[in-house]
């Protein structure tokens, strides 16, 4: 069975601040990880993704997560935030043989002028 | 043009009515799948099919039913809407190597 965990359904940060948003896993064999962002009124859309190569793994918008093995994590951090980053963000776990996403319950990131 | 489509894009149905749900895609892909989206539960997997002859159940698929009319095509059908049934719905598509998937825009769906 696999399952993600995000901590924080709501998360504010100033603008200009460093952005962390977390993420945490469950897999019986080695995941692949993913994190995508749903701007309002939108679908989702694919920020980045981890599949066993690279375990610093650099996304689209500045955005970038680590995954941690001994952490069972797939944090997801920008060094500063901007207004336009403003949007929900869902982590995501899948694996070799159990080809489904199973996603998180989201993370709503707020920016403060 | 969008690589994934669905229609309509906001749907607003009595209870008791059949409503049917439309996805289309230009990316070539076999794999398609729908979820739907509720807050603060993220997203849920309703049903899946890998090709054209392959249609399984997700985690939520009581309610639901699915018609996969061609490569391009994946159907969600609600045969008899209750208001419960109100949420988000997406569809996705991805290839065999499953690196990501690529989502619509979505259905907004409510049931009166």
């Amino acid at each position: 069975a696999q399952s993600v965990t995000q901590l924080g359904s709501h998360v504010s940060v100033s603008e200009g601040a460093l952005v962390l948003l977390r993420c945490n896993y469950s897999s019986s064999v080695p995941p692949y990880l993913f994190w995508y962002v749903q701007y309002p009124n939108q679908g989702l859309q694919l920020l980045l993704k981890y599949t066993s190569a690279a375990t610093l793994v650099k996304g689209i918008n500045g955005f970038e997560a680590e995954f941690k093995k001994s952490e069972t994590s797939f944090h997801l951090t920008k060094p500063s935030a901007h207004m336009s980053d403003a949007a929900e963000y869902f982590c995501a776990v899948s694996s070799f043989g159990n080809e489904k996403l199973t996603f998180g319950t989201g993370t709503r990131l707020t920016i403060i002028p | 043009d969008a690589d994934v489509t669905q229609t309509p894009r906001n749907r607003i149905t009595k209870t008791g009515k059949r409503i049917m749900l439309e996805c289309s895609q230009t990316k070539g892909h076999d794999r398609m799948y729908w979820y739907r989206q509720d807050p603060g539960l993220g997203l849920r997997l309703i049903y899946y099919s890998f090709d054209v002859k392959d249609i399984n159940k997700g985690e939520i698929s009581d309610g639901y039913s699915v018609s996969r009319q061609a490569q391009a095509k994946f159907s969600l059908s609600l045969e008899s809407a209750i208001p419960n049934q109100t949420a988000l719905y997406f569809c996705a598509t991805s290839d065999r190597t499953f690196r990501e998937q690529y989502f619509g825009p979505g259905t907004r769906l409510t049931v009166t």
